[in-house]
C-alpha cells in the first residue's frame, strides 16, 4: 500500500486558473507538509499542518492555501496560477508533531505532482 | 536562516567505485537527514543523525555527522546502478523547526 499518495501526478493548466492537488497518508501520522521543488531541484517547505495548527512559510504567496478535511488528508489549493508556480510539489507526513522535544523528522514523501502552468 | 550546501552538485562514477557526498551547514544542527530521490519520484528517507560524531550505516551507505554538528558526509561503498539518483540532505536547527534542504547531489553510476 502506498504510504503517502498524491493526485494528480501531472497537472497542466493555464495562467489564471485555480487548481488543487490532493494528498493522503495512511500512516496514522499527525503532521503533514507541502514542499515545492523548483527547476533547480531546490526543495522548499511551504506548509506544516498538525491538528489544525498551520505553520506557514512566510515566503509562500497567499494564493496558496492548504486545506485539511481530516488528519489523513492535506490538500493544496492554488488560486490565480502564475507561470512561476510551475514546479514539482511534494506532500509529506511525519509521526511526531513539531515542537516535541526529541522529535524525529523522519518524513515520508509522496511521489510528487508536476505542475506546469502555460 | 540556516543554509545547507551540498557538494558535489553532480557526480558520475564507475560501478564498483566508492564515493562521498558532503553537506555543510552555516549553523549548528539539531538533526541532519539524508534522503534519496529517484528521478521523477518522491523522496526516500535514508538516515537521521543527531549526535556529534554519530555514524550510521545501511547496506552500503554510511552517513557521518561531525563533532561540531555542522557537517555531514554520505559515503557509498562499491556503488551500483541502483544507487543512482539525487541525494538530498535536510536539517533543522532545533526540535520542531521545519527542515531546510540542500541543493542535492545528482549521482550517476555507469555500469
Amino acid at each position: 500500500d502506498t504510504a503517502v499518495s498524491q493526485t494528480p501526478k501531472y497537472l497542466v493548466t493555464q495562467m489564471g486558473n485555480d487548481k488543487s492537488i490532493k494528498c493522503e497518508q495512511n500512516l496514522g501520522h499527525d503532521t503533514m507538509y507541502w514542499y515545492k521543488q523548483d527547476s533547480k531541484k531546490f526543495l522548499k517547505i511551504m506548509f506544516s499542518y498538525n491538528n489544525k495548527e498551520l505553520i506557514i512559510n512566510e515566503t509562500v504567496p497567499n494564493r496558496f492555501s492548504p486545506k485539511s478535511p481530516d488528519k489523513a488528508h492535506l490538500n493544496l489549493h492554488i488560486n490565480s496560477l502564475e507561470l512561476g508556480d510551475s514546479a514539482v510539489y511534494f506532500c509529506a507526513s511525519s509521526r511526531k508533531r513539531p515542537g516535541l522535544a526529541g522529535s524525529s523528522y523522519e518524513q515520508y514523501f509522496g511521489p510528487g505532482t508536476r505542475l506546469t502552468v502555460t | 536562516s540556516q543554509e545547507l550546501e551540498q557538494s558535489p552538485q553532480s557526480l558520475i562514477v564507475q560501478e564498483g567505485k566508492n564515493l562521498t557526498i558532503n553537506c555543510t551547514s552555516s549553523k549548528t544542527l539539531y538533526g541532519l537527514y539524508w534522503y534519496k530521490q529517484k528521478y521523477g519520484e518522491g523522496l526516500i528517507f535514508l538516515m537521521m543523525l543527531q549526535k556529534g560524531g554519530e555514524e550510521k550505516s545501511h547496506e552500503k551507505i554510511t552517513a557521518k555527522l561531525d563533532e561540531k554538528k555542522q557537517q555531514s558526509s554520505l559515503h557509498i561503498t562499491a556503488s551500483q546502478p541502483s544507487h543512482a539518483g539525487i541525494y538530498l540532505c535536510g536539517a533543522d536547527e532545533k526540535a520542531g523547526n521545519m527542515l531546510t534542504f540542500g541543493g542535492g547531489t545528482r549521482l550517476m553510476v555507469k555500469p
